[in-house]
C-alpha cells in the first residue's frame, strides 16, 4: 500500500521565521512529488518535482526531492501571515493514483 | 474559464438518503478524481477515471459510485448515506497519465450526514 507521511503535524512560528516542511514516501512505481497549499477551500499547486528536476523555487518557496531517501522538503524563508496554511505533500505513480499525505498546518502569528 | 465546477457547495442529508455530487470540467482534461478530506487529514482518493468510459477504485471507495459518460463530467453518487460519509469532496482534474501535470482541484462540497 503506497503512504505518505508529512511531519510536523503542526507549526506555529512568527513572521520572519524560516521553516521546513518533510515528507516521506514508500511508493510502488514513483513518477512525481508535488506540493499544495491549501487555506480555506481547495488545495493550489506549488511545486512538482520528479527524476529529472529534484529542486524547485519560486521566490520565498524552495522545495528539494531526495530520491535515495525517499523524501522531500518545503523551505519558506521569512515567512508572512499569508503563508498560514495547510501544506499538502502527494505523490502520483505511473499506475495513475495520487496519494496524500495527512498535510501540514503552518500558522504564522504576527 | 472556469476550471473545475463542483456542485452543491453544502449539502445535509438524513442517513440512508441518496443523492450525486457534481464535478464538471472546462480544460478537456483527461484524468479526473474525487477525494474526500476529514478533519486533520489529507486528500484520499475514492474513484478516478483516465478517460470517458473507464474508472477505477481509490483507497476508500465503499459506498461510492462513478460513472464518466463525457470526458467533462464526473458525478459521485452516495448509495444510502451514512454518518461517516460526513466530510469535504473534491474533484480534480488534469490533463492525462501521460503528462506530469499537477491536478486542478473544484472548490469543494461539504457534505453532512445526520
Amino acid at each position: 500500500e503506497d503512504k505518505v507521511v508529512q511531519s510536523p503535524l503542526s507549526l506555529v512560528v512568527h513572521e520572519g521565521d524560516t521553516v521546513t516542511l518533510n515528507c516521506s514516501y514508500e511508493v510502488t512505481n514513483f513518477r512525481s512529488l508535488l506540493w499544495y497549499k491549501q487555506e480555506k477551500k481547495a488545495p493550489t499547486f506549488l511545486f512538482m518535482l520528479t527524476s529529472s528536476g529534484i529542486e524547485k523555487k519560486s521566490g520565498r518557496l524552495s522545495s528539494i526531492l531526495d530520491k535515495k531517501e525517499l523524501s522531500s522538503i518545503l523551505n519558506i524563508t521569512a515567512t508572512q501571515t499569508g503563508d498560514s496554511a495547510i501544506y499538502l505533500c502527494a505523490v502520483d505513480t505511473n499506475a495513475g493514483k495520487s496519494t496524500f499525505g495527512d498535510g501540514t498546518t503552518l500558522t504564522v502569528k504576527p | 474559464n472556469a476550471g473545475v465546477t463542483q456542485t452543491p457547495k453544502f449539502q445535509v442529508l438524513k442517513t440512508g438518503q441518496s443523492m450525486t455530487l457534481q464535478c464538471a470540467q472546462d480544460m478537456n482534461h483527461e484524468y479526473m478524481s474525487w477525494y474526500r478530506q476529514d478533519p486533520g487529514m489529507g486528500l484520499r482518493l475514492i474513484h478516478y477515471s483516465v478517460g470517458a468510459g473507464i474508472t477505477d477504485q481509490g483507497e476508500v471507495p465503499n459506498g461510492y459510485n462513478v460513472s464518466r459518460s463525457t470526458t467533462e463530467d464526473f458525478p459521485l453518487r452516495l448509495l444510502s448515506a451514512a454518518p461517516s460519509q460526513t466530510s469535504v469532496y473534491f474533484c480534480a482534474s488534469s490533463l492525462g497519465q501521460g503528462f506530469r501535470q499537477p491536478q486542478h482541484f473544484g472548490d469543494g462540497t461539504r457534505l453532512s450526514i445526520l
